[in-house]
């Protein structure tokens, strides 16, 4: 099936420093990537919708200027954590949808995660 | 807000036996999904099964789907200890492009 990497796996900071995670499809262009945060043993929440060559879509309640979004080529979206505090430490996910019909029609394809620890 | 709820949260048994989680949600859908996730790592696609359909089967996997009871079950067969993960259950709405996930359940198959 379609392959989606991020990077880095983990990824420890300190406290008010800004770190990026990397979205990438290796296999498929993805016009469309999501990004998920998941808390230990909770379930996936969907933080925005990434569109390539225009502005995500953020959720309710997701602080744009605090989780900035980049979807700059049809393989590759970016998260930035800005001044991160502790609450941010979490199991960050993103996710990728093959639109070519090559596979799957409605199969979303996920990164294997960024575990971000804010100290 | 999440719709999928699933039950049981958490579900322990003996390798060979088999595995039932549920799932239920509450708006009209396209399609569901069920989603495999072991211990810090990403999701793994298992299975999808359209609103128009009431049963699919991949492998040991079987899902039903009942849209009158807005419900879905997962079946693992002759489970094994590989099996042990999260396993959530997602849809797709009619209405937009999002997958909304509930809120998982954890399999434990002890061998």
């Amino acid at each position: 099936g379609a392959v989606v990497s991020q990077h880095p796996s983990r990824v420890i900071c300190k406290s008010g420093t800004s770190v990026k995670i990397e979205c990438r499809s290796l296999d498929f262009q993805a016009t469309t990537m999501f990004w998920y945060r998941q808390f230990p043993k909770k379930s996936l929440m969907l933080m925005a919708t990434s569109n390539e060559g225009s502005k995500a879509t953020y959720e309710q309640g997701v602080e744009k200027d605090k989780f900035l979004i980049n979807h700059a080529s049809l393989t590759l979206s970016t998260l930035t954590v800005t001044s991160a505090h502790p609450e941010d430490s979490s199991f960050y996910i993103c996710s990728a949808r093959d639109p070519s019909g090559r596979t799957s029609t409605d199969t979303q394809y996920f990164g294997p995660g960024t575990r971000l620890t804010v100290l | 807000s999440q719709q999928g709820e699933e039950d049981p949260q958490a579900l322990s048994i003996q390798e060979g036996e088999n595995a039932t989680m549920n799932c239920s949600y509450k708006t009209s859908i396209n399609n569901l999904q069920w989603y495999r996730q072991n211990s810090g790592r990403g999701l793994v696609h298992l299975i999808l099964i359209r609103s128009n359909e009431r049963e699919k089967h991949s492998g040991r996997l079987r899902v039903t789907l009942d849209t009158s009871k807005k419900s879905s079950s997962l079946l693992i067969t002759a489970s094994r200890a590989a099996d042990t993960a999260s396993y959530f259950c997602a849809t797709r709405e009619t209405s937009g492009s999002r997958l909304t996930f509930g809120e998982g359940t954890q399999l434990t198959v002890n061998p």
